[in-house]
């Protein structure tokens, strides 16, 4: 069965420092993997998504994942965070091959910016 | 607005009561989900949808049930409300199975309180 492990619960970054979310997954082949962002109160919004090819990918708002199937890790990365970053991130696992897309999702890093 | 909405965003209500949680969506969109984010677990799926008249369990469904006669809507029913169903809840859709291109889409959530 897919899994999906962010081993941070919280983070807290000062303002302009890089950041680095970590994310580990579990799954038989080279699975989809997704990065949703969580504002408060607010419902998921995806931020960028892996499937195949080029294994750095480039998302929304200035923010980058790469693939790494040897560590089965999708870092999500920002070389310098605004405070409006301040949300929770979640990172996503789903299978490549046909049937019912079940995507697992992962219990989520809280990020908090400092000024 | 295209997009998708959900109602009520807050809900109150009694233990033994029935409650019905609304999701609409514009976009056509064939898959369509229902979540509920606790902390400490995440997002898990509670039914899904590929399509009008197609439904089945996700990884919590009991106490739950869902319909979609129409692509559009897919409403979620709790039928007699327990305490361990408090929770935020999430309804998404997604155009396809998780391939280029495709992502959920998140509607604002439903926070259900049961007392």
């Amino acid at each position: 069965a897919q899994s999906v492990t962010q081993p941070d619960i919280h983070i807290t970054v000062s303002e302009g420092a890089s950041l680095e979310l970590r994310c580990n997954y579990s799954y038989g082949a080279t699975p989809y993997l997704f990065w949703y962002v969580q504002s408060p109160g607010q419902g998921l919004q995806l931020l960028l998504k892996y499937f195949s090819g080029d294994t750095l990918v480039q998302g929304i708002k200035g923010f980058e994942a790469e693939f790494k199937r040897s560590q089965s890790s999708f870092n999500l990365r920002k070389p310098s965070v605004h405070w409006s970053d301040a949300a929770e991130y979640f990172c996503a696992v789903g299978p490549n091959s046909g049937g019912y897309q079940k995507v697992t999702f992962g219990t989520g890093t809280k990020l908090q910016v400092i000024p | 607005d295209a997009g998708i909405t959900q109602s009520p965003r807050y809900k109150i209500t009694e233990t033994g009561r029935q409650v019905t949680l609304m999701c609409h969506q514009t976009w056509s969109h064939s898959y369509m989900f229902w979540y509920r984010q606790d902390l400490g677990h995440g997002l898990r799926l509670i039914y899904y949808s590929a399509a009008a008249d197609i439904t089945d369990k996700g990884e919590v469904p009991d106490g739950y049930v869902v319909s979609r006669s129409k692509t559009e809507n897919f409403p979620l029913t709790l039928e007699s409300a327990t305490r361990s169903q408090t929770s935020v809840y999430f309804c998404a859709s997604s155009a396809a199975r998780p391939g280029p291109g495709s992502g959920y889409t998140f509607g604002s959530g439903t926070r259900l309180t049961v007392v």
